[in-house]
């Protein structure tokens, strides 16, 4: 059975920086692409950064570019997003999704951004 | 970006009724590799988006059959046939064409 397991939740004050983590299971994570996406309370979904397979290639929405980092280690099954310069507009729940049809995604990690 | 329209914003259905849901993009979704890379999720209450319907018609891994996926190009439907207290949630379009990926604005379906 696929898992992706998110961690790393928590408040944190504006401009502070933050990383969070997905360990995932029951596939062979160094196949997939993964990404992170977002949901700010009571609204829809939004995309924010995916790498490849092998880390060759990673993309960012414009939202985030220059402020957050994608990056993993096959050798622990395990995707991380790192976060600097937050803002309040960055509070929201942070998944990661397995592959380019988002098949599998986290149970989600909660982020506020407040001072 | 690719703007995904997804409409209506809000459905209310009786148990056993058959809804539809429509998604249009800004863009054609055909990908350089011929594929369309149009994928239905559904966000129940509390709860991680599951996909669905993946490239276009493509039921989800445990997805029960009165799921389907329809359209081309631009041009995306949903329906939901013969609909079950388990179904109510937010239903979400997203491309994975284009980047960014982008996704619809989602629908809420309610149980009468």
């Amino acid at each position: 059975e696929v898992q992706l397991v998110e961690s790393g939740e928590g408040l944190v004050q504006p401009g502070s920086s933050m990383k969070l983590s997905c360990v995932a299971s029951g596939f062979t994570f160094s196949n997939y692409g993964m990404n992170w996406i977002r949901q700010a309370p009571k609204k829809g979904l939004e995309w924010i950064a995916l790498i490849y397979y092998d880390s060759s290639s990673k993309y960012y929405a414009d939202s985030v570019k220059g402020r957050f980092t994608i990056s993993r280690d096959n050798s622990k099954n395990t995707l991380y997003l790192e976060m600097n310069s937050l803002r309040s507009e960055d509070t929201a729940m942070y998944y990661c999704a397995k592959g380019a049809t988002v098949e599998n995604w986290g149970q989600g990690v909660m982020v506020t951004v407040s001072s | 970006d690719v703007v995904m329209t997804q409409t209506p914003p809000s459905l209310s259905v009786a148990i056993g009724q058959s809804v539809s849901i429509s998604c249009k993009s800004s863009q054609s979704l055909v990908y350089s590799d011929g594929k369309t890379y149009l994928h239905w999720l559904l966000q129940s209450p509390g709860q991680s988006p599951k996909l669905l319907i993946y490239q276009v018609s493509n039921l989800g891994s445990g997805v029960p059959d009165r799921f389907s996926g329809t359209g081309s190009q631009k041009d995306f439907t949903l329906k939901i046939s013969r609909v079950e207290a388990e179904d109510l949630g937010v239903y979400y379009c997203v491309q994975a064409t284009h980047f960014p990926l982008t996704f619809g604005s989602g629908t809420k379906l309610e149980i009468k």
